[in-house]
């Protein structure tokens, strides 16, 4: 159960598009299209933003969007505004025989 | 309102033991998996535990793995997380999370989260 990759930091201007990557392996985000993104603003609980690789949550904005490929899943934030500055972190199922889940290490997001 | 209250954290030595609860409203609490995820201070997330629906189906990190035990009473709409053998290394701010539900079932992932409760595990 190592924890999935992200970029510590990513940045952009306002009105710019940025993506956070999120690597694992073969037995969470490659065998399973369940991969979550949430955003955590500081102080503050995390916020479930992206469910089922690409699916929103009602309510969430759609400047947000994701996908995958292979082992590698992604968030892009498109016309990026101030309030996106925050905590992203992924989140994959990764269990088979087992209920078990694993969070991304977590990216920094500045808008510039 | 949905909402989810954890309770239970505090200071504690280590090798000494702490039950977190989780007070569940405002939704069907005996339909849903429930999750506790923790946050080390100024680090990320790390999932702990989770249990399903009827308590069928649990699980844990391996970094928690049989000195935790996650449970449930679905009559009080209740989370517990028992915490035995505590370390350094467990301290975090623990929240309970509610597993996301849509009309084509389970999603594998979390909505509603509680605001915490903080464990500090020190001499």
């Amino acid at each position: 159960q190592s924890a999935l990759t992200q970029p510590a930091s990513v940045s952009g201007s306002p009105g710019q598009s940025i993506t956070i990557s999120c690597t694992g392996t073969s037995s969470d985000v490659g065998s399973y299209n369940l991969v979550s993104w949430y955003q955590q603003h500081p102080g503050k609980a995390p916020k479930l933003m992206i469910y089922e690789g690409s699916k929103r949550p009602s309510g969430v904005s759609n400047r947000f969007s994701g996908s995958k490929s292979g082992n590698t899943a992604s968030l892009t934030i498109s016309g990026l505004q101030a309030e996106d500055e925050a905590d992203y972190y992924c989140c994959s199922y990764a269990g088979s025989s087992t209920f078990t889940y694993v969070f991304g290490t977590g990216t920094k997001v500045t808008v510039l | 309102e949905v909402q989810l209250v954890e309770s239970g954290g505090g200071l504690v030595q280590p090798g000494r033991s702490l039950r977190l609860s989780c007070a569940a409203s405002g939704f069907t609490f005996d339909d849903y998996a429930m999750h506790w995820v923790r946050q080390a201070p100024g680090k990320g997330l790390e999932w702990v535990s989770g249990i399903s629906w009827n308590s069928g189906s649990i699980g844990y990190a391996d970094s928690v793995k049989g000195r935790f035990t996650i449970s449930r009473d679905n009559a009080k709409n209740s989370l517990y997380l028992q915490m035995n053998s505590l370390r350094a290394e467990d301290t975090a701010l623990y929240y309970c999370a509610k597993e996301y539900t849509t009309v084509t079932g389970p999603s594998d992932a979390f909505d509603i989260w509680g605001q915490g409760t903080m464990v500090t595990v020190s001499s």
